[in-house]
């Protein structure tokens, strides 16, 4: 089955630096690869997805590259902002709708 | 629009005890809808996958006489955990797909319910 690895685990940057998060997947019948964020004993909050069918994908300060040679993506976010503390999580999915999260990265913004 | 949202969002009971949440889809239909289970500072889980009309596809290694789902109409899955134990205290939450908005694969996600089993 798909297995979806996340790093890194930790990220701390300061405020207006660039932070950046990568997910490895194994299953290449994966199409869809959405990023959520999620704060504290909250639900998590779609920020930005991509299909297979591209490479990729800006959203204002969010963006997200999908290499699928090498089954990565990765996503960006410019000027980080205290308020984009929290923990992101990638996720793979196939035609079946299913998700497999990745093991999550808790991003610090330091002002 | 594609509002989720779950009751109780906490419930603390004994162990031996039965919990069921209650997953809604508040301004559409979803005919699926995905149940997970996170521990603490942990991913997401995805325990099963609930069908409209028709059985749950449970996860490998998820007990599906324990975790009981039921799905009878298109905006509400239940997920019942029976006889709880205190190794089930865990984050429940669920999603939907709002298949006539958006991206076909977009889940939407309920808030959360925290269990604990005394």
């Amino acid at each position: 089955g798909e297995n979806v690895e996340q790093h890194p685990s930790t990220l701390s940057v300061q405020e207006g630096d660039s932070a950046v998060i990568k997910c490895t997947y194994s299953d290449s019948a994966s199409n869809y690869f959405p990023w959520y964020k999620q704060e504290l004993g909250k639900r998590p909050q779609l920020i930005i997805d991509i299909r297979s069918n591209v490479g990729e994908k800006k959203d204002q300060r969010i963006a997200v590259t999908l290499n699928k040679t090498a089954k990565h993506f990765s996503l960006h976010i410019t000027e980080t902002q205290p308020e984009d503390s929290a923990v992101y999580f990638c996720a793979a999915s196939t035609g079946t709708y299913k998700y497999i999260f990745g093991t999550g990265t808790r991003l610090k913004v330091l002002a | 629009g594609a509002v989720v949202s779950q009751h109780p969002s906490r419930v603390i009971c004994k162990s031996g005890t039965s919990v069921k949440i209650e997953c809604r889809s508040l301004d559409f239909q979803a005919t699926t809808m995905f149940w997970y289970r996170q521990f603490p500072k942990q991913s997401l889980m995805l325990m099963a996958t609930s069908n409209e009309g028709s059985k749950a596809t449970y996860e490998q290694g998820v007990e599906k006489d324990k975790f009981l789902i039921n799905h009878a109409s298109l905006t509400l899955s239940t997920l019942t955990v029976t006889s709880a134990h205190p190794e089930d205290s865990s984050f429940y939450i669920c999603s939907a797909r709002d298949p006539l908005a958006g991206p076909q694969e977009t889940q939407y996600f309920g808030p959360g319910t925290r269990l604990l089993v005394l």
